[in-house]
């Protein structure tokens, strides 16, 4: 089983607040992801890091931010949390050395209300 | 148009059935193909990982892609309620930053 670890594992909060998703792998992967997911959707891409001090946004629009400061630690944050962040967020990282295999957190199920 | 489209299902079997999840995609750059396993409110977990074409078999599960056909497959031999989840396509590109495409999912119930 991969060491990825997401807290909190659920959060209801209210609309407008500020929140940090929590993500920290120690198997010293470079690369890490966020994604979003939505009932019997695909995962879509949000953010994504190639190491230290280095993000970029995924494929899928996102009011949120991340940052790299540590290699083994990779938060999410939304500044402003609105009912349409009502999502499930899943962390992952993958090996820099081939086989392009990811591996995930047990996300985090996140309802603004 | 997705560039990799699974059947959602939901797929209901008898515990023992041979079981045939597939995806097709449309990029024919794709050279990494995997298959991960999802329990309810947990994260993916990689089942099988194939590179370019060929059958790879583990245990009960068995994963075939066919590159010029565009079409992946995951075989579940004698499957057991403890198959129950669902399960999601995923591929990627060489010198695509290991960013991985998932299929939608496809959820199946093994009934005992």
């Amino acid at each position: 089983e991969a060491d990825i670890y997401q807290t909190p594992r659920y959060l209801v909060i209210g609309t407008g607040k500020k929140i940090t998703l929590e993500c920290s792998q120690t198997m010293g992967h470079d690369k890490m992801y966020w994604y979003q997911q939505d009932p019997g959707m695909e995962l879509h891409l949000i953010h994504y890091s190639y190491g230290v001090n280095s993000t970029e946004k995924g494929d899928l629009s996102s009011e949120s931010t991340v940052s790299r400061i540590r290699t083994e630690h990779f938060p999410l944050t939304l500044e402003s949390a609105r009912p349409s962040h009502t999502s499930q967020y899943l962390c992952a990282s993958s090996d820099p050395v081939g086989r392009e295999t990811q591996y995930f957190g047990p996300g985090t199920r996140l309802l603004v209300l | 148009q997705k560039e990799v489209e699974q059947d959602p299902g939901p797929l209901s079997v008898p515990e023992g059935a041979i079981v045939s999840l597939n995806c097709t995609y449309s990029n024919s750059a794709f050279q990494y193909f995997m298959w991960y396993r999802q329990y309810s409110r947990k994260g993916p977990e990689l089942l099988m990982y194939t590179y370019s074409s060929g059958n790879k078999e583990d245990g009960r599960f068995t994963a075939q892609v066919d590159k010029s056909s565009k079409y992946i497959s995951l075989f579940i031999r004698d499957s057991q309620p403890s198959d129950s989840a669902t399960y999601l396509c995923a591929m990627s590109a060489i010198n695509q930053g290991g960013k991985l495409i998932f299929g939608q999912g496809t959820e199946l119930s093994v009934k005992p």
